[in-house]
């Protein structure tokens, strides 16, 4: 595809419970970003891929949250037992390269509703 | 403590009126600098974006920024805003942060509407 893509759209789940979100970069795209979008707030980051590894994790709120990527592509986010806080859209970003001097190209988000 | 801020959270034009939102950066080092807009319903995208040079950039949609190192200052203006133009608009700086790392520090972003 032309786009970055991610998936589930739209995710409702029942406090507790584990979610994983996914993120599909355009390809080519070395670097990847996750962020987390609430209502009425900017963006927060929440980690950065370069290729597989993860030079910046340092916004990722709790150990509830991990991330990875494989094979230089797609990455997953999991929250593990989710709290009402966690609902907020989450959007995917990547970029040609890294070092966050570079366009990052976005995908429609992952709305997570926790109940 | 790195920061960005837009000053104006709400703004509401009517159409054909002049556009200006401010965004300013705390950091004295290099910078790069760039505007996003989330049009309703759509993706995030890149507006325009500041890397060296001229400091005043065009981007699309007759959008223009002004970068004034002096006053750490990246304001985005439009002469006549149009209905279309009704939007998040994200200022987003990126800087070394304290462990020399490169890092994006975005504003919490202006929503625009403009009236018909």
């Amino acid at each position: 595809g032309a786009g970055v893509s991610q998936s589930p759209s739209n995710k409702v789940t029942e406090k507790g419970k584990d979610v994983e979100l996914r993120c599909d970069p355009i390809s080519g795209h070395t670097a990847l970003y996750w962020y987390r979008q609430s209502l009425g707030q900017g963006l927060e980051f929440l980690i950065y891929f370069q290729g597989n590894s993860a030079p910046d994790k340092s916004g990722l709120p709790s150990d509830r949250f991990s991330a990875e990527r494989t094979g230089g592509s797609v990455s997953t986010l999991t929250i593990q037992r989710t709290q009402q806080e966690d609902s907020a859209v989450y959007l995917c970003a990547s970029s040609q390269a890294g070092g966050w001097s570079y366009e990052q190209y976005f995908g429609p988000g992952t709305r997570l509703t926790v109940t | 403590a790195q920061s960005v801020s837009q000053h104006n959270h709400h703004v509401i034009l009517s159409e054909a009126a002049s556009l200006e939102l401010g965004c300013n950066y705390s950091y004295g080092g290099t910078v790069n600098l760039f505007w996003y807009v989330q049009y309703p319903g759509q993706h995030l995208q890149l507006l325009l974006k500041y890397f060296s040079g001229d400091p005043l950039v065009k981007g699309i949609k007759g959008f223009e920024a002004e970068f004034i190192k002096s006053k750490f200052s990246f304001n985005l203006r439009k002469p006549s805003v149009q209905w279309s133009d009704t939007a998040e608009y994200f200022c987003a700086v990126s800087l070394l942060n304290a462990g020399n790392n490169r890092k994006l520090i975005w504003g919490l972003g202006t929503s625009l509407a403009v009236n018909p």
